[in-house]
Formats: structure tokens, sequence, C-alpha cells
């Protein structure tokens, strides 16, 4: 089975523009969760989506947005690109809505650096 | 709170020594913990979960042992190898108004194993 998949893998950007990131789960999982990664704050959680619909967000600006498909593809964007959103972005999927015996499985994310 | 890169614990061992490193988790609610190994480059991935009505589970060279009297997680590694070489997270379930789940990351250990 192949894994989760983001794309792309790096990203520069200059401020002000906006990105959007993709990002498709492992096949048969409804659950796509989104994580930034900072050296500062570490892995934080942004949103979870299932089944289309988001279900949660963290503590992050409305600047940050996501949607998810009816096959499960998910994408993340971000609008007024600040210098502080540089980082390693995390999307993570699995098969319920519980991680009981279904741990999120991570992609290998991608890096975005705001310029 | 101020802004600077993580200053990530360190553990260095040898090749063939056992690894331990231990996460202090927050809540006392949480129900479901999961370790996991970040590569360079890549996103993390999951090693061994555990619920709270265990007190150890063992998987392949590692251990994982709670402690909720004090909120405690160690992951054990077995013969350490140089393919060890990582930073680990430990990670705690928190489940949200709606149904959903985020992880609650801790802020890594840096294993380095030396040959």
């Amino acid at each position: 089975k192949a894994g989760v998949t983001q794309t792309p893998r790096y990203l520069i950007k200059t401020r002000g523009q906006q990105v959007t990131l993709s990002c498709s789960p492992i096949s048969g999982h409804r659950s796509v969760s989104w994580y930034q990664q900072t050296p500062g704050q570490g892995l934080q959680f942004l949103f979870e989506y299932f089944s289309e619909t988001q279900r949660n967000k963290g503590n992050f600006p409305g600047r940050f947005s996501g949607r998810q498909f009816s096959n499960s593809r998910s994408e993340m964007n971000v609008s007024t690109l600040e210098l502080g959103d540089s980082a390693l972005y995390l999307c993570a999927s699995k098969q319920g809505a519980s991680s009981y015996n279904s741990p999120l499985h991570f992609g290998n994310g991608t890096r975005l650096t705001v310029t | 709170g101020e802004s600077v890169g993580l200053h990530l614990p360190t553990l260095s061992v040898q090749e063939g020594d056992n690894s331990i490193i231990n996460c202090a988790y927050s809540n006392s609610a949480s129900d479901y913990f999961i370790w996991y190994k970040q590569e360079s480059g890549k996103g993390p991935q999951f090693i061994i979960d555990i619920r709270s009505n265990m007190d150890k589970r063992q998987g392949q060279r590692v251990t994982v042992l709670l402690n909720k009297t004090v909120k405690h997680l160690s992951l054990q590694i077995a013969a350490t190898q140089p393919g060890d070489s990582a930073v680990y997270f430990c990670a705690e379930s928190n489940f949200l108004q709606g149904g959903s789940e985020k992880l609650v990351f801790g802020k890594g250990t840096k294993l380095t194993v030396n040959p």
C-alpha cells in the first residue's frame, strides 16, 4: 500500500502570497489531519477532516484553511503568508475516527519557506 | 512565549546498548499514547502504541512503559543500531468536541547511535 503522499516537497513563497499544499492519504483512510512542525513550537495540530467535513481546528489564524474531497484527498491553504509560516507541514491519515488500532500515518511533509 | 529553536534532549549510545527515552505527558484524561520516530527529511513514523489500561507493551526490539500515576512514558530500544538514530516523539491522544481527535506531541528526544 502506498503511504501518505504530499506535494510539493519544497516550496518557496514571498510574504503576502498564498499557497496550497496537497495530500493523498493511504487508500481506504477517511481521516486526514494536518500538523505544522517548527523548531520553536514543535508539532502542532492544525485541523482534521473526516468524510469531507472539518471536525476540528487547532489554534491557528483564519489564514489557515483546508478541505477534503470525496476521494479523501486533502488540501490546505495558507493566505497572506508571513515569515513565521515557514515550517514543515505534515499531513497524516488514519482509517477511522479514532487512532485506536489505526494510528496516524504521516507523509514526509512539505517544507515551506517564506521570504 | 519565546520562539527559539527547541533545545531537544539528546541521548547518545553505543551500538548494541539498550536505549531508554522518557516522556512526560500533561493530560491525566489521555487514554492512548503513541511513540513516533522521525528521521531527517522524513515525517514521523509510527513505532508502538499503548492504551491507558496497560502498563507495558512490547514490539520488535521496542517496549513502551506507561506510569499513569506520574504521567510518564518511556520507550526502550533493545540492541540499538545506527539506523535507530532519529528524533523520537511521544504523543498523547486527546479527543475534542465533535468527536475529533488530535495528538499532542512532546518536544522530542534526539537519539544518536555511535558505531
